[in-house]
């Protein structure tokens, strides 16, 4: 069936690094993903979305990327400090009501 | 601070029992939905509920059920408890019945012994 996948499972990367996050899609008439960052102990919360007709969406330090020939987005987060570390969803909309999320990749920021 | 409140935070229950969970959506939002996380499922969804009816339903078990009442607030019933059981719970809501911008819930961490 269609699904949304992540590449990585960890990344660890240094304090004031840029960190990229990528994500896998299969289901090529998906016209909107939103990413996810949760933290422990608490449920996920909204970062970024992006609609098919965008290839780049830029919000406060954190950029989306979509690729829609290879069917691929990515999570560009800048200067990534130890509270980015979470880990970090992207999901897909399944029908009108549902949200398909991937394994999720862990991110881990190192002082 | 999403807005979006679930009790209790913590349940340890036996096998066999029942028990439930009760969300409570941001002020305004008119669309509830629970979701499943566990290690091995990542997140799964339940069910979904908009001003008061069931809107859709993803993988949820016939011995688990959920209403919204006519203030919002849902509960998530789940009964026969089994040990696969075991996991976190979270509520989300939205301000329409799509699935866009959901916010989620701290989450309710059942453990089935």
């Amino acid at each position: 069936g269609e699904s949304v996948g992540l590449h990585l499972p960890t990344l660890s990367v240094q304090e004031g690094d840029n960190s990229i996050i990528n994500c896998a899609y299969s289901n090529s008439a998906s016209d909107y993903f939103i990413w996810y960052k949760q933290e422990s102990g608490k449920g996920p919360q909204f970062i970024i979305d992006i609609r098919s007709n965008m290839d780049k969406r830029q919000g406060q330090r954190v950029t989306v990327l979509l690729n829609k020939t290879v069917k691929h987005l990515s999570l560009q987060i800048a200067a990534t400090q130890p509270g980015d570390s979470a880990v970090y969803f992207c999901a897909e909309p399944v029908g009108y009501s549902t949200l398909t999320f991937g394994k999720g990749t862990m991110l881990l920021v190192s002082p | 601070d999403s807005g979006v409140t679930q009790t209790p935070k913590h349940l340890i229950t036996a096998t066999g029992q029942r028990v439930t969970l009760r969300c409570s959506p941001r002020s305004g939002d008119l669309s509830v939905y629970w979701y499943q996380q566990s290690l091995d499922q990542g997140l799964q969804f339940l069910i979904q509920y908009y001003n008061g009816e069931e809107r859709a339903k993803g993988n949820i078990l016939e011995r688990f059920s959920a209403q919204q009442f006519p203030d919002l607030h849902s509960e998530l019933n789940l009964s026969s408890l089994e040990l696969g059981d075991s996991a976190l719970y979270f509520c989300a809501s939205s301000v329409g019945d799509s699935n866009e911008k959901l916010f989620f819930g701290s989450g309710t961490q059942l453990s089935v012994l």
